[in-house]
């Protein structure tokens, strides 16, 4: 069965400052899907970004960069110059690939607060 | 471009009660996926439809039900609402055998 954990419950810096979110997964497939996703207060989940299992290359988009070692079974996220408008939860995400191709399922984290403090 | 959306935004319910959740899927996509999130949780795979079928379901009981029509839209009907089914329901579209699952602002719903 698959499992992702973010161990840190609750995060609070102050403006500025970089702050990396853990996320460490199990799975016994050799192919499958990472995501992050973004959770602000209104509820609604916004996807970050997604990740294949064949590339570990790491990624960089704007203020936020992603780490991703298959060693560890690591996906961690990464906000520089943190603002007051990252605050929110911060989900990871494993999708597996099916063999029959269809219908496949995110398993969440229990997702981490963010608290950006001016 | 719509993005995918949800009705009702809130509803209270008692126990025992039926409800029906709609989901409209983002302009394009062809697959729903409907998610359970208790509050300080992740959310938990319900069942996903594609095709109008029932593909894959998670660990969740009889009670929960679902729907798919020829336009892609969905509904989730929950049976016999007990309390614990208090929770902000999600839905999530993506294109077929696309593995980026966008969500909705989700449901909330309240049973008494």
């Amino acid at each position: 069965a698959q499992k992702v954990t973010q161990a840190q419950t609750e995060i609070s810096v102050v403006e500025k400052e970089d702050v990396t979110l853990d996320c460490v997964y199990e799975t016994r497939d050799t192919t499958y899907y990472l995501f992050w996703y973004k959770q602000p207060p209104s509820g609604e989940l916004v996807f970050l970004i997604r990740r294949n299992s064949f590339d570990e290359q790491n990624e960089i988009s704007g203020r936020y960069s992603w780490n991703f070692q298959k060693s560890t079974s690591s996906f961690n996220f990464t906000i520089t110059a943190s603002q007051v408008v990252d605050s929110a939860v911060y989900f990871c995400a494993l999708s597996e690939l099916r063999s029959s191709g269809s219908a496949r399922q995110l398993t969440f984290g229990s997702g981490t607060q963010l608290t950006v403090l001016p | 471009d719509a993005g995918v959306t949800q009705s009702p935004t809130h509803l209270i319910k008692t126990r025992g009660q039926q409800v029906t959740l709609r989901c409209s899927p983002k302009s394009g996509h062809d697959t729903v996926s409907w998610y359970q999130q208790a509050l300080g949780q992740g959310p938990q795979f319900i069942f996903q439809y594609y095709e109008e079928e029932e593909r894959q379901r998670g660990n969740f009981p009889d009670r929960f039900s679902g729907h798919q029509f020829p336009n892609y839209s969905s509904e989730l009907n929950v049976n016999a609402l007990l309390l614990g089914d208090s929770a902000l329901y999600l839905c999530a579209s993506s294109l077929g055998q696309e593995e980026t699952q966008y969500f909705g602002p989700g449901t909330r719903l309240l049973v008494l």
